[in-house]
Formats: C-alpha cells, structure tokens, sequence
C-alpha cells in the first residue's frame, strides 16, 4: 500500500485561506470516510486536527476544516495565523490489512 | 489527565536487541487500541502497527511485519516495541498513539529516539 499523496509544501499570508490536498485511492480514501489530519510542530508529536473527514476536535479552531471528494480529501486553514506554520499529514482507513497510512506531510509556511 | 510515558532515547549498534516502552494513565489502558508510528528524521509518519491491550490482538503493516514485535502488559498499562536485531536504518523517532476512532489518534507519546549505529 502506498502512502498518501500531497503536495510537500504550501504558504500564504496571515488571514489568508490555504487548502492542501491529499489523493489516495479507491481502497483507502475514495472507499472510507476514516480521514483524519495531523499538526506538527518542530520536535513535537502529531496533534490530531480533523478526524473522520470532517470533524474537528474539540480546542481545534474552527479556522481547520475538512472535506472529501472522490479518492481526493482537503484540509482548509482560513485566515492562516503564525502558530499554523507546521507540518500537517493526512491518513485513511486502509482495511484490516494495512489499518491505516499516513500521506508523506506538507510543509505549511505562513 | 490522559497520558502516555515513552521510554527514553537509545544508542544501540547494529545487530543488538531493543525494547521501548509506553506507558498510559488516566484512562482504561486495556480498552483503547495503542498504535506505534515511526519517524525517520526530516521525514514524514509511517504507521507500523497496532495492539489492543485487553487481549493483546495485534495488527501490524505489511512494511513492518516480521521487523518488529508489539506486545503489551495490561496489569502495568504498558504497550511495547521490540526488535531483536537493529539496523542503521532503525534509526528514527518512535510513538506510540491511543486510538479512539478509526484514525483518529487522540493522544501521543512524548516519542523516543532511536539511534543505531556502529
């Protein structure tokens, strides 16, 4: 199973929206609604963003959402802030076998 | 609080065993999946496998499958990774990671660095 794949850096402007995408398959994104994004900042763990697509944790902003279409999800920061200047990863729900992949990261600069 | 304790870096060389730990608290351990992630440095997550401590059923990735062992100890709410020949190319960050969704991950251990090399 190959890892997901997404474009390895995005940027943009305080306050302005930036949307990374993250393209699987018919086996793994396109076949479950199991997407979750992860947040990580320099010498720190992953933090959970958005799971199941499209719902958000709670104390995440509601500047993060979430989307999916086809074998194709979409993780949407609106109005960029400082602190959004991490590395974000997607995974999928991949079927009992392979469980779960993570997409290769984007280096989001704000 | 939730909360998972890793284990502290090593410095191993090629061909020596390892074990690392993770130790959760504030919740029952033995009912929540524990999955491990590697991270080669500048690079990006690899899920390696999981374990639910209850009965220790584990699932691992087929990339990982025979490198590694998962285990786990319900009665001290610890889930383990162990290898029983390192190579250089071990070398990475390792987490472990309680699973409440079906990829959803909520909470992360602090990580534990291994290093291998002669």
């Amino acid at each position: 199973q190959s890892a997901l794949t997404q474009p390895p850096s995005a940027s943009g402007s305080p306050g302005q929206p930036v949307t990374i995408s993250c393209t699987g398959t018919s086996a793994d994104v396109g076949l479950y609604n199991h997407v979750s994004w992860y947040q990580q900042h320099p010498g720190k763990a992953p933090k959970v963003i958005i799971y199941e697509v499209n719902k958000r944790p709670s104390g995440v902003p509601d500047r993060f959402s979430g989307s999916k279409s086809g074998n194709t999800a979409s993780l949407t920061v609106s109005g960029l802030q400082a602190e959004d200047e991490a590395d974000y990863y997607c995974s999928s729900y991949a079927g009992s076998n392979n469980f779960v992949i993570f997409g290769g990261g984007t280096k989001l600069t704000v | 609080e939730v909360q998972l304790v890793q284990s502290g870096a090593e410095v191993k060389e090629p061909g020596e065993s390892l074990k690392i730990s993770c130790k959760g608290s504030g919740y029952s351990f033995p009912n929540f999946w524990i999955a491990w992630v590697r991270q080669v440095p500048g690079k990006g997550l690899e899920w390696m496998g999981i374990i639910w401590p209850g009965d220790s059923d584990v699932k691992y990735s087929p990339s990982f499958q025979g490198q590694v062992t998962i285990s786990a100890d319900k009665s001290t709410s610890t889930a383990y990774l162990q290898w029983s020949s390192l190579k250089a190319s071990d070398t990475a960050m390792y987490y472990c990671t309680r699973r409440t969704g079906t990829t959803n991950f909520d909470y992360w251990g602090q990580g534990t660095l291994v290093t291998v090399h002669s």
